[in-house]
């Protein structure tokens, strides 16, 4: 079975602190994905990558930074946090592109910034 | 890639079959249709997904139809475990990096 896991489940943070959220898959895939969730307005990209190294903005991607130092592991900065980025926080990943795509997501974490 | 409309919510007594609508009327003809769903508290979920032909797995049928402007998801036997939000999305299948743009989705309530 494919897991992605995300470091914390519930994480509560202070305005301005420097927060990493990791995220780690272990079935080898190249593309690894940021998305953010709030009611009403669904799931948004932040960023996603498609290789080590490599990083694209998605969606959403102000206040935010990568890091895909190894092929498993993407990481989620928020420089200084700020109330607006409390949140749910849900990782996937999946193979390259092509006719059939399945992102496997993480079961997420939930951010409160106070 | 195509937006989708779907109703907020819908009700389905455990055991019936539960029909999920979903409308792309701007789909174009290299964009696929999927269907994800989300449990509470869980990440999305895969369910299946299609270009034009009705398309079925071991959790469900995706019926599209021919003009392609719109799909319907069945879950044959809804069980209250099958409650949870469901997304319909549209992209391409290929060519480029795998965006996924979920919507605010169908609330699903299997009730006894």
């Amino acid at each position: 079975d494919v897991k992605v896991t995300q470091s914390s489940r519930y994480l509560v943070k202070r305005t301005g602190e420097k927060v990493f959220l990791e995220c780690v898959q272990d079935m080898d895939h190249e593309n690894m994905f940021w998305y953010r969730q709030d009611p009403g307005l669904g799931l948004r990209l932040i960023y996603f990558s498609y290789d080590v190294k490599m990083k694209e903005k998605g969606d959403i991607p102000e206040g935010y930074s990568v890091s895909r130092e190894k092929k498993e592991r993407f990481s989620l900065i928020l420089e200084s946090a700020s109330t607006n980025q409390t949140s749910m926080y849900l990782c996937a990943s999946s193979f390259p592109e092509s006719s059939y795509n399945e992102q496997f997501f993480g079961p997420g974490t939930r951010l409160t910034v106070l | 890639d195509a937006k989708t409309t779907q109703p907020p919510s819908m009700d389905c007594a455990e055991g019936r079959a539960a029909n999920l609508p979903c409308n792309h009327s701007t789909i174009s003809g290299n964009e696929y249709v999927y269907w994800y769903r989300q449990i509470h508290s869980q990440g999305p979920q895969y369910i299946i997904h299609g270009l034009k032909n009705n398309e079925t797995n071991e959790m469900a049928s995706l019926i599209i139809t021919e003009d392609r402007k719109s799909s319907t998801l069945i879950l044959p036997h809804a069980t209250l475990r099958d409650t949870a939000v469901y997304y319909c999305i549209v992209r391409l299948g290929t060519g480029t990096a795998s965006k996924l743009t979920f919507g605010t989705g169908t609330r699903l309530q299997v009730t006894l």
